[in-house]
C-alpha cells in the first residue's frame, strides 16, 4: 500500500499568513493527489485534485503543488474559517489511501 | 446540484451485518466515468477508503477488509449499497459515501455507526 507521510499533525498560524501543509507518498504517484478540509462535524471538501487543480468555488488562496512523491498545500493570507483538518489522498494506486491529516490552529 | 446522503442502522451488535445504503442525485451512474464509493472515519482520527464502484459495475475493494465488504448499485434508483460482514466494536465510525471521478469530489454528510453488544 501506498503510504501518505504529513508529518505535521499540528500546524499553527495567524490570520493573514501563508501556510504550507506536505504529504508525503511512499512511492510515486505522478500527479493523483487530492487534498480535503473538514471542519468539526462536518464531512471533508474537496480543495485540490490532480495535485494543483481547485475544486470548483474554492478559493485562490488555496494553491496545490507537487508530483511523484512530495506535495504541498499552501493556503495564502489564512482566514479564521480556514481553520479545520486537512487530508492528502492518493488515488494513484488502489487501494486509495489518505494521509492522516494535519490540524490547522490559531497561534 | 450533486448531493448525496447515506442511511444506516445507528447502532448494531457484533458479528452481525451492517447495510448501508447512499442515496444520490444529481449525475447517473450510468454515466461513463462515474462511481460512488464509501470511506469511513473513527472518532477524531482519520480517513480509510473501503470500495467504490463505477459505472460499467466494476467493483473495487480495500485489500484490508475485502473480505467483509460486498458493494452494490441500484442505478435506476440512484442508490449505492455497502454491505460490512461481521462486525466489531473496531467498525464504529461515521461512514460517507462520496461521488468519484478518479478523486472524492462531493460527500455525503454520512452516517454514524456504533458496534456495541
Amino acid at each position: 500500500d501506498i503510504v501518505m507521510t504529513q508529518s505535521q499533525k499540528f500546524m499553527s498560524t495567524s490570520v493573514g499568513d501563508r501556510v504550507s501543509i506536505t504529504c508525503k507518498a511512499s512511492q510515486n504517484v505522478r500527479t493523483a493527489v487530492a487534498w480535503y478540509q473538514q471542519k468539526p462535524g462536518q464531512s471533508p471538501k474537496a480543495l485540490i485534485y490532480l495535485a494543483s487543480n481547485r475544486h470548483t468555488g474554492v478559493p485562490d488562496r488555496f494553491t496545490g503543488s507537487g508530483s511523484g512523491t512530495y506535495f504541498t498545500l499552501t493556503i495564502s493570507n489564512v482566514q479564521s474559517e480556514d481553520l479545520a483538518d486537512y487530508f492528502c489522498l492518493q488515488h494513484w494506486n488502489y487501494p486509495l489511501t489518505f494521509g492522516a491529516g494535519t490540524k490547522l490552529e490559531l497561534k | 446540484q450533486v448531493t448525496l446522503k447515506e442511511s444506516g442502522p445507528g447502532i448494531l451488535q457484533p458479528s452481525q451485518t451492517l447495510s448501508l445504503t447512499c442515496s444520490f442525485s444529481g449525475f447517473s451512474l450510468s454515466t461513463s466515468g462515474m462511481g460512488v464509493g464509501w470511506i469511513r472515519q473513527p472518532s477524531g482520527k482519520g480517513l480509510e477508503w473501503l470500495a467504490h464502484i463505477w459505472w460499467d459495475d466494476d467493483k473495487r475493494y480495500n485489500p484490508a477488509l475485502k473480505s467483509r465488504l460486498t458493494i452494490s448499485k441500484d442505478t435506476s434508483s440512484n442508490q449505492v449499497f455497502l454491505k460490512i460482514a461481521s462486525v466489531d466494536t473496531a467498525d464504529t465510525a461515521t461512514y460517507y459515501c462520496a461521488r468519484i471521478i478518479r478523486y472524492f469530489d462531493v460527500w455525503g454528510a454520512g452516517t454514524t455507526v456504533t458496534v456495541s453488544s
